[in-house]
């Protein structure tokens, strides 16, 4: 199992480029989630899909939008890339069972953008 | 909204110390989560835990949810133990993790 994957490792962009990040696993999770990580500022939650066909913002939504594909892919745009976008950005997925509260997340390699 | 804080920020020790870092929380969670990443790397995590303590090999986690406050302690510490380790706190169900900013710790030979 290569369990959670990101495309691609690295990109840098033109400030008002668009570009989509993809993110898949292969555990059969419920939910999947990206952050971003900041110098100083720690991980961030973007957006989260707890399940199939559902999205929500999390803490720094602003600039980004993203999709649900399928059970296995969940992808970030962004639109109009800013210089404030440059970071790290990690996909996450747990299995996040109803019947149990342990939510162990299990995060991609990255992918770090640069907006010039 | 949970505020996550983490002690200290940077940390130095020689190889064989025993490690603590810190991790305190504002609001009750569910779950406490402890994650290492390597320079330039990924993130992994080490322990999930709500109550009482866990240990995998040299690494301890203990949480005591009174005083909403979490330690990982490393055991005989090694040079490959230097990374940057990370506290997270979840609410429960699909919400996401609230972090805090890490701690980078590196153990001289």
């Amino acid at each position: 199992n290569a369990g959670v994957t990101q495309t691609p490792k690295f990109q840098v962009l033109k400030t008002g480029q668009s570009m989509t990040l993809q993110c898949a696993q292969d555990m059969n999770h419920n939910s999947m989630y990206w952050y971003r990580q900041d110098p100083g500022m720690g991980l961030r939650l973007i957006y989260y899909s707890a399940s199939e066909g559902t999205t929500d913002k999390g803490e720094v939504p602003n600039g980004y939008n993203v999709s649900r594909l399928n059970k296995r892919e969940f992808s970030l745009r962004l639109e109009s890339a800013a210089p404030s976008q440059t970071s790290v950005y990690f996909c996450a997925s747990s299995e996040n069972r109803k019947a149990s509260i342990y939510n162990e997340q299990f995060f991609g390699p990255g992918t770090r953008l640069t907006v010039l | 909204k949970n505020e996550v804080e983490q002690s200290p920020q940077n940390l130095t020790a020689q190889e064989g110390e025993f490690i603590t870092i810190n991790c305190s929380y504002s609001v009750g969670i569910s779950a406490l989560h402890w994650l290492q990443q390597h320079p330039g790397g990924g993130i992994v995590s080490l322990f999930m835990l709500s109550s009482g303590k866990k240990k995998h090999g040299r690494l301890i986690a203990t949480i005591n949810i009174q005083e909403k406050h979490s330690s990982l302690h490393i055991t005989a510490s090694h040079p490959r133990d230097s990374a940057v380790y990370i506290c997270a706190a979840s609410g429960g169900g699909a919400d996401g993790l609230t972090f805090g900013k890490g701690t980078h710790l590196i153990i001289q030979p």
